[in-house]
């Protein structure tokens, strides 16, 4: 099974900064089928990103996702206060799907 | 909105069989997608259990797939897990979610339940 490699494991911002995380796959994700999730304390994860960029519905234009292949990427254009969450990525383009360990992105 | 709810024990005897419900309102099950389990512990991180269709057809992840068994019940728009065999090793909190499918066994999942707390504990 493909192995996500998420980095880094935490990082701390500010409100307005911009976000950057990483996600490396063990090996080529097919189709570009990778997908990011927000996780928040005590709730279930929100899908954000599919395909690798295609926002979900209802997801603002500040989150972003890029890559291909092994190396993927969210970014988080503008922080708000709202986005301090644990982010996780997920392939899905070959089974069994498999998730990474998680960003946490906290208040700096 | 589609809206899933985990229901079933919240603790489990070791040895003994792990079983949830999830049932789904404001989207008929039998109108299409796939319907999965997931679970979050500390040790593990996310792990996708399994999926069911509609029409029964199910997919497993190899590591859990022979103690694992998904089914659905379409009159009451529930799908349901049942996990034998129980270790410490399975105490996690359990979520439903919808799944879409772009190739064979493999998902990401766009609506979720809240998750319910499983520990195995005698």
């Amino acid at each position: 099974e493909i192995v996500l490699t998420q980095s880094p494991g935490t990082l701390s911002l500010s409100p307005g900064e911009r976000a950057t995380l990483s996600c490396r796959a063990s090996q080529s994700v097919s189709s570009n089928y990778l997908a990011w999730y927000q996780q928040k304390p005590g709730q279930a994860p929100r899908l954000l990103i599919y395909g690798a960029s295609s926002r979900a519905t209802g997801i603002p234009d500040r989150f972003s996702g890029s890559g291909s292949g092994t190396d993927f990427t969210l970014t988080i254009s503008r922080l708000e206060p709202e986005d301090f969450a644990v982010y996780y990525c997920q392939q899905y383009g070959s089974s069994p799907g498999t998730f990474g360990q998680g960003t946490k992105v906290e208040i700096k | 909105q589609v809206q899933l709810q985990e229901s079933g024990p919240g603790l489990v005897k070791p040895s003994e069989t792990l079983s949830l419900t999830c049932t789904v309102s404001a989207y008929s099950i039998s109108s299409g997608y796939y319907w999965g389990w997931i679970r979050q512990s500390p040790g593990k991180g996310l792990e996708w259990i399994g999926s069911i269709y509609h029409s029964g057809s199910t997919y497993y992840n190899p590591s859990l797939r022979s103690r694992v068994t998904i089914s659905v019940d379409t009159s009451k728009n529930q799908f349901s897990l049942k996990l034998s065999s129980v270790t410490a090793a399975d105490a996690a909190v359990y979520y439903c979610a919808r799944g879409r499918e772009p190739i064979v066994g493999a998902y990401f999942f766009d609506y979720w339940g809240q998750g319910t707390l499983v520990t195995v504990s005698s």
